[in-house]
């Protein structure tokens, strides 16, 4: 199962909204409504950001936002700040009943 | 509160073993899987295997079939992950996460596992 493609790097400014986009298939991203976003903070574990390709847990800030399109799903940052620089990783359930992370997306804010 | 602890960080030389360990606090382990992720050193997550707590049942990534097998002892709350034929190549971070619905919304907070003659 190859990783889900994802921008290598997404950047903007303070206050800005960005997007990262995550492209699978019909066998992943496509054929289920179970893609999860991560965020990971350098030396750090993973943190659950948005699941079911738009839910938000409890206590993740509601600039957050998922959304799906076809074989594509995508997060949403708005109103940027600097605490949201990390690297951000796709996940989806595949019909393998196995899961498949994407390639990672690191944010930068100018 | 609910938290994933993993074993101490390991040494292996290549062609060796490593097993690791995940133990689960403040939830009913039977009634959530573990999965394992790997992360190499500055790349992305790797999806490795995941185990049904209650009943057992495994499901590996096709990349680490024959190399990975994961248990469970269900009496200590505690998932393990075994992985041989080490290659240098599986120098990696290793993470547990618990599954809730098809996420995983509980991290364990890693261990390094260097692989190196």
């Amino acid at each position: 199962q190859s990783a889900l493609a994802q921008p290598a790097s997404v950047s903007g400014s303070p206050g800005q909204s960005i997007a990262i986009s995550c492209t699978g298939s019909s066998s992943d991203v496509g054929g289920f409504d179970h893609v999860c976003w991560y965020q990971q903070e350098p030396g750090k574990a993973p943190k659950l950001m948005i699941y079911d390709v738009s839910n938000r847990p409890s206590g993740v800030s509601n600039r957050f936002s998922g959304s799906k399109s076809g074989n594509t799903a995508s997060l949403t940052i708005s109103g940027l700040q600097a605490e949201d620089e990390a690297d951000y990783y796709c996940s989806s359930f595949t019909d393998r009943n196995t899961d498949v992370f994407g390639s990672g997306t690191k944010v930068t804010v100018l | 509160q609910v938290q994933l602890v993993q074993s101490g960080a390991e040494v292996k030389k290549p062609g060796a073993s490593v097993k690791l360990s995940c133990k689960a606090f403040g939830y009913t382990f039977t009634n959530y899987a573990i999965h394992w992720v790997r992360q190499a050193p500055g790349q992305g997550l790797e999806w490795m295997g995941w185990l049904n707590t209650g009943n057992g049942n495994i499901n590996y990534s096709q990349k680490f079939q024959g190399r990975l097998t994961i248990t469970r002892d269900t009496s200590a709350s505690t998932a393990y992950m075994e992985l041989s034929s080490l290659r240098t190549e599986d120098t990696a971070v290793f993470y547990c996460g618990r599954r809730n619905g098809r996420n995983l919304d509980y991290w364990g907070q890693g261990t390094l596992v260097s692989v190196s003659s």
